[in-house]
């Protein structure tokens, strides 16, 4: 079955730098591929989402890249703000959707 | 406003008690699970349904039951059997039947053992 690594499971930048998290999946037949947000004592938040059809997508200061060849992906956050500081998850699906375990990421002022 | 309503926030099981958490959803979606999060575990699917009437085990339904009488609901309930229920447990629907995709999450219940 799909396995999904995450990495790292912390990460502390300066605000207005750049953020990246990246997961590596193992099932070649996964084809859609989301990452959540999940601030302290709430649910999860879908912040983006690609398919395997596609390398690259971007909603403003948010992107994900996929790389189906080497089986990896990642979210990259630019001008990091306070409010980026959360728990950031990605996941993959083929028949069924596995979470990577989570990257807490700091925003440091 | 549309969204989904867990209930209660927080919970407390004696031994050998059944607990029953409650999810809602006004957003009129098909598909609802529940996902079970320990801390810095990824999210693990406990059940989920498709349509009234019809659910599915996820990767660690032992221990736990669930129905889905009505669109809008779909209870959780953790028996007696699940013997380590620890954990903060998350609701989600979605308007896709595809697994898994495009989740609306409820804020959770933290259900301890006392």
């Amino acid at each position: 079955g799909e396995n999904v690594e995450q990495h790292p499971s912390t990460l502390s930048v300066q605000e207005g730098d750049s953020a990246v998290i990246k997961c590596t999946y193992s099932d070649s037949a996964s084809n859609y591929f989301p990452w959540y947000k999940q601030e302290l004592g709430k649910g999860p938040q879908l912040i983006i989402d690609i398919r395997s059809n596609v390398g690259e997508k971007k909603d403003q200061r948010i992107a994900v890249t996929l790389n189906k060849t080497a089986k990896h992906f990642s979210l990259h956050i630019t001008e990091t703000q306070p409010e980026d500081s959360a728990v950031y998850f990605c996941a993959a699906r083929d028949d069924k959707i596995i979470f990577g375990k989570g990257t807490r990421l700091h925003i440091l002022p | 406003d549309g969204g989904i309503t867990q209930s209660p926030k927080y919970l407390f099981r004696k031994e050998g008690q059944n607990v029953t958490l409650s999810c809602e959803q006004n957003l009129n979606h098909d598909a609802m699970y529940w996902y079970r999060q320990d801390p810095g575990q990824g999210l693990r699917l406990i059940y989920y349904s498709q349509i009234v009437n019809d659910f599915q085990k996820g990767d660690i339904a032992e221990g736990y039951s669930v129905s889905r009488e009505k669109k809008e609901s779909f209870p959780l309930t953790v028996t007696s059997a699940q013997k380590n229920p620890t954990a903060f447990y998350l609701c989600a629907s979605s308007t896709r039947t595809a697994p898994g995709e495009k989740l609306f999450f409820g804020s959770g219940t933290q259900l301890s053992v006392l």
